[in-house]
């Protein structure tokens, strides 16, 4: 059972770039988490998907964030400008009502904005 | 407002020993609680999932213990190793809704 895959694992990119995350989730969940941890804040939850549709988007940070999933095997989080804030590890969890509903992350992408 | 809290910070003990890492939360109403672990440039493993109406759930030298009146959970380590070294998260999800609040974590050294 392949777990939660993201791409890339490391992205160093200049103030201003679009930045492009991505997630597979485990085959056969049916939700999807977006989170960014930082050493200041710890773990936040920037959006949530049930059944491909985003359910809750309250913790994106602003406007330049956005996230996408137009199939229940892929989605995207996107960051348009970048800026030096944005650095972080952006990580992606899955889960199933027939598992308990238990998180399952991925390893994370390390976003350095210079 | 879900809040979490984790004592002790960080943790330092020799090899062998037993110990307790604490998490508590200020909104009794949960769905579940989760503790993962997570080392250092890594992502978070699940170590156990406790839902609502259990009081403890076990696997191998770990015991994660709820009582969700005093909004209180314990992740019990017995016989402690230096492999066991690594952050621990406390995660709690509310009822209707499958968002997650994380603890700050607790920080373990296991010293050989």
């Amino acid at each position: 059972d392949a777990g939660v895959i993201q791409s890339p694992r490391h992205e160093v990119t200049e103030m201003g770039q679009e930045v492009t995350l991505r997630c597979k989730p485990i085959s056969g969940h049916n939700s999807l988490f977006w989170y960014r941890q930082t050493m200041m804040r710890g773990l936040e939850l920037l959006i949530y998907f049930n059944n491909n549709v985003p359910i809750d988007d309250s913790g994106m940070p602003e406007d330049r964030f956005s996230a996408k999933m137009p199939n229940a095997s892929f989605s995207t989080l996107k960051i348009q400008p970048s800026e030096p804030r944005d650095s972080a590890v952006y990580f992606c969890a899955s889960s199933s009502p027939r598992r308990k509903n238990e998180q399952f992350f991925g390893p994370g992408t390390r976003l350095t904005v210079l | 407002k879900q809040e979490v809290t984790q004592i002790p910070a960080a943790l330092s003990v020799p090899e062998g020993e037993n110990l307790v890492l604490n998490c508590s939360f200020t909104d009794s109403a949960i769905y579940n609680l989760q503790w993962f672990r997570q080392d250092p440039g890594k992502g978070l493993t699940s170590l156990l999932l406790i839902q609502s109406s259990q009081r403890e759930q076990t696997s191998g030298r770990l015991n994660a213990s709820l009582d969700k009146s005093s909004g209180r959970s314990t992740l019990y380590i017995a016989a402690s190793q230096p492999g066991d070294s690594a952050t621990y998260l406390c995660a709690v999800r509310g009822t209707g809704f499958q968002k997650l609040v994380f603890g700050t974590g607790t920080r373990l050294l296991v010293s050989p």
